[in-house]
């Protein structure tokens, strides 16, 4: 079965530094979404991106991150400066519509010390 | 942001028996419902989902039904095995005029526990 697929699957890093979060989505899937899940809490909507260009984004998705599509494959969620609130489990999804076959990876958990 | 709501934050069930996961919503504006199953260290993964339009859909030992004016939905999952044991999520999307793009608003979660 085709899976989305990210890593690293575990990454510290220390506060004020650059992070870049990878992902690969399923292939034939046209949509594309960031979501995080700080420890405890529930997993919040990040950024969705289709055709190219960001399409929606949540009060979270600040000036501090990004997204790209470098080549047609990878999915990057970019965090320029981390701070220590960014720590949470991230979560690339992809879906070939905007709902149906929603499917996500199995995280990459952010720790910043 | 509690537009989607799970009250029970977690739920111990027999195997065998019904295991019901229940979840509210404030937002009128959502029109499909889905339902996530997550283990420790795993993406969410799609279990069961429902649109506005009906009021029960099932697959196999599970079904959710939906009550919308009561805005509420239910997840039944019968029989419970050990192997459900899991972080369960309620996820709804909103219809933006037919624009949207697919993000999902989830709720807290609620832990089952299937006990052998």
């Amino acid at each position: 079965e085709p899976e989305v697929t990210q890593t690293p699957s575990h990454q510290v890093t220390q506060m004020g530094q650059e992070v870049i979060l990878r992902c690969v989505p399923i292939s034939n899937h046209l949509y594309f979404y960031w979501y995080r899940q700080i420890l405890g809490q529930k997993v919040e909507f990040l950024v969705s991106f289709y055709n190219n260009e960001i399409s929606e984004k949540s009060e979270i998705f600040d000036d501090q991150f990004s997204v790209e599509r470098p080549d047609g494959s990878n999915f990057t969620l970019k965090i320029r400066s981390t701070k220590l609130e960014d720590s949470a489990m991230y979560f690339c999804a992809s879906s070939p519509d905007s709902v149906y076959g929603y499917t996500f990876g199995s995280g990459t958990r952010l720790t910043v010390v | 942001d509690q537009q989607v709501k799970q009250n029970s934050p977690s739920l111990s069930v027999q195997e065998g028996r019904i295991s019901i996961l229940n979840c509210d919503y404030t937002n009128s504006m959502f029109d499909y419902f889905l339902w996530y199953k997550k283990y420790p260290a795993e993406g969410p993964t799609f279990l069961i989902s429902i649109s506005s339009i009906k009021d029960k859909n099932e697959d196999g030992r599970f079904t959710v039904f939906l009550n919308k004016s009561a805005k509420h939905l239910s997840l039944h999952i019968v029989p419970s095995q050990p192997g459900d044991s899991a972080v369960y999520f309620c996820a709804a999307r909103a219809d933006a005029g037919g624009t949207s793009y697919g993000k999902l608003t989830f709720g807290q979660g609620t832990i089952l526990t299937v006990h052998p």
